[in-house]
């Protein structure tokens, strides 16, 4: 079990050039997340998925767009990036939520992406 | 919405001291309450949570936390601290959306640990 994989590692962009960060994970989640990390913020959600085929804005979306064509993987991509979208990202998962609160799940983090746009 | 403050962005502390992590969260309907670490260069993990029940948590790596209502706060201790636990620490709340729930995440306290 990998748990939540994302690639690359690190990237260092130019302004205006696009990405995609690819987020995997084997777990058979539902939910998926995309964060953003900056120092002294803690982390920002960007875009969310409650399954396949389906994706929405969360706290800071503009800037990025994402896609969710397989349960396992959630794209996150930029179009044109700006130096404002130096950051670390993460993405996680997590399973379906219940009412019943003893079955909330906790949510799965990957190790990061680092991007540098320059 | 809700919002987690973390009062203190820096906390150092001798090895084998004890240490408290402050968070208060600004909702005073029921909530679920989260801990994550962050060790340097890695994603974040479950240290410990709250969903209900005993007010008094335990998680991993001999850390606990008491959930307070009356004072909306969940402050995280430890006894007797490690070399090794020097990381970022953030408390988290969950807000629902749609047919799920979001965490809300302070902004996170760096704790060092010195020999």
């Amino acid at each position: 079990n990998a748990g939540v994989t994302q690639t690359p590692k690190f990237r260092v962009l130019k302004t205006g050039q696009s990405m995609t960060l690819l987020c995997a994970q084997d777990m058979n989640h539902e939910y998926m997340y995309w964060y953003r990390q900056d120092p002294g913020m803690g982390l920002r959600l960007i875009h969310y998925s409650v399954g396949e085929g389906t994706t929405a804005k969360g706290e800071v979306p503009d800037g990025y767009n994402v896609s969710r064509l397989k349960k396992q993987n959630f794209l996150l991509g930029l179009e044109s990036a700006a130096p404002s979208q130096t950051s670390v990202y993460f993405c996680a998962s997590t399973g379906a939520y219940l009412d019943d609160p003893s079955s909330y799940n906790e949510q799965f983090f990957g190790p990061g992406t680092r991007l540098t746009v320059l | 919405a809700q919002s987690v403050t973390q009062l203190d962005s820096q906390v150092p502390v001798f090895e084998e001291a004890p240490v408290e992590l402050r968070c208060n969260y600004s909702s005073s309907v029921s909530v679920y309450l989260f801990w994550y670490v962050q060790y340097p260069n890695q994603g974040l993990q479950l240290l410990l949570k709250y969903l209900s029940g005993s007010t008094l948590v335990k998680g991993i790596n001999g850390f606990e936390a008491e959930f307070n209502k009356s004072q909306t706060s969940f402050h995280l201790r430890k006894p007797s601290v490690h070399i090794s636990d020097t990381a970022e620490y953030f408390c988290a709340v969950s807000e629902r959306m749609d047919s799920s729930y979001k965490l809300i995440f302070g902004s996170g306290t760096r704790l060092l640990v010195r020999p």
